[in-house]
């Protein structure tokens, strides 16, 4: 079945550090591909999401490459700020398994001032 | 715009107690989702419906557990009798017609903690 597998965390970074969080999945079609947030003591929000190979998604400095070769869609951001702090969910969608979103563990990010 | 409303945030009852959430969706939505997220299984879909009917309940644990949607605005889970496994948060999650199961708004979840 689909599946996605994040990096463990928890990861933590001093500010305008590099962020990268792995992602890579498995799934039997040709899946869209997503990332989530979740905030402190919110839900989850869509993040970014990309629907086909080497499509690029990016929202608030975020970007993620949809990579088919590698079947990965790490998250990217060049200069975190402590209001990234979140944890991030990879997902994927998929007619397989009825377009529902199977989501990854989560890696929780503290950035420190 | 309000978002997806779910009460209560926080919900502390004794093992074999009923307990009701609730969720109401963002107007217009069609989809409405019942997640539960554990540290153990992470965030697992627990059902779905699609125009107030019933879509997909696989992922609902055991017959303890029960969801309706009597109308579009309004949906609850319910657990009964509850176990002190069932403690998690709780979140509803609702979509769009034009984003359909992929663009979800979630709420701010309910913490629930079964003693």
């Amino acid at each position: 079945g689909d599946s996605v597998t994040q990096m463990e965390g928890p990861v933590t970074l001093s500010e305008e550090a590099f962020l990268t969080i792995n992602c890579t999945y498995t799934a039997t079609g040709y899946p869209s591909l997503f990332w989530y947030v979740q905030y402190p003591g919110e839900g989850l929000q869509l993040l970014l999401k990309a629907t086909k190979a080497d499509d690029k998604g990016s929202n608030k400095g975020f970007e993620a490459t949809y990579r088919k070769e590698t079947t990965s869609f790490h998250l990217e951001k060049g200069s975190v700020q402590v209001s990234d702090s979140a944890v991030y969910f990879c997902a994927l969608s998929d007619w397989s398994n009825d377009y529902k979103l199977s989501f990854g563990a989560g890696t929780t990010v503290t950035v420190r001032a | 715009d309000a978002g997806v409303i779910q009460s209560p945030r926080h919900e502390v009852t004794e093992m074999g107690q009923e307990v009701t959430l609730r969720c109401k969706p963002i107007s217009g939505h069609d989809y409405l989702f019942w997640y539960r997220q554990t540290m153990m299984r992470g965030l697992e879909l627990l059902i779905y419906f699609n125009n107030n009917v019933p879509i997909d309940d696989s992922g609902m644990p055991e017959d303890r557990f029960s969801a309706k949607m009597p109308n579009a605005s309004f949906s609850t889970l319910k657990i009964q009798p509850s176990e002190p496994r069932d403690s998690a948060v709780y979140f509803c999650a609702s979509s769009s017609p034009t984003f359909a199961r992929e663009k979800l708004f979630f709420g701010s979840g309910t913490q629930l903690s079964v003693l």
